[in-house]
């Protein structure tokens, strides 16, 4: 199965900061998504990374707030934008490799002060 | 809305015996259903999966049963290992779409 590489694995940021996480896969997977998952809470899906065209959000996120770029099939990238202490959370992007096929990068864990 | 649920935030078990995770779900339209195990500092790890045509599925010592009446699923693991120490979540997919619906993980501790 694919591999995921996700940068960096933590981070402690100032209010009002934008922090960008990368995640590199080492083969082509069909889709990648982007999750977060908070203090206490089960990880929850942000958005999906649409190759070449903008990603698809789900209820509660949007594009302003953590845009998201998947320029080929290998890569792609999530920014955490004008940041409160309301982010600090694991942020986690995840590859589909063929039917049900999932793999999870390691995690980010943001830290804003 | 918590549409998977895993009601044990954690469990304790001796070596070398059973440990049962359990999973409810609520919506109907779930048809297949994963179980991931996390280390600290890790991302969730693949670890075992059903479809709902079925009722069991076994990997060497993880079994997954589906109960699709009950809307529950529980994973067991036979003979418990100290390795088997982990946070383990288990997942739900519908039939019409690609998000993963994640119970908030049972924080599985095998006692040597």
């Amino acid at each position: 199965s694919a591999v995921i590489s996700q940068k960096p694995s933590r981070d402690i940021c100032q209010r009002g900061t934008s922090l960008t996480i990368q995640c590199q896969v080492d083969s082509q997977v069909t889709m990648m998504f982007w999750y977060r998952q908070q203090p206490g809470q089960s990880l929850t899906l942000i958005a999906t990374a649409n190759q070449g065209s903008e990603a698809t959000y789900e209820s509660g996120f949007v594009i302003d707030k953590f845009p998201i770029s998947r320029p080929n099939l290998t890569f792609s990238t999530l920014t955490v934008s004008n940041m409160s202490p309301e982010d600090s959370s694991i942020y986690l992007c995840s590859g589909r490799d063929g039917n049900y096929g999932y793999t999870f990068g390691s995690g980010t864990r943001l830290t804003v002060v | 809305d918590q549409q998977v649920k895993q009601n044990s935030p954690s469990l304790s078990v001796q070596e070398g015996r059973i440990s049962i995770l359990n999973c409810d779900y609520t919506n109907s339209m779930f048809d297949y259903f994963l179980w991931y195990k996390k280390y600290p500092a890790e991302g969730p790890t693949f670890l075992i999966s059903i479809s709902s045509i079925k009722d069991k599925n076994e990997d060497g010592r993880f079994t997954v049963f589906l109960n699709k009446s009950a809307k529950h699923l529980s994973l067991h693991i036979v003979p418990s290992q100290p390795g088997d120490s982990a946070v383990y979540f288990c997942a739900a997919l519908k039939n019409t779409g690609n998000q993963f619906y994640f119970g908030t993980g049972t924080s599985l501790t095998v006692i040597p």
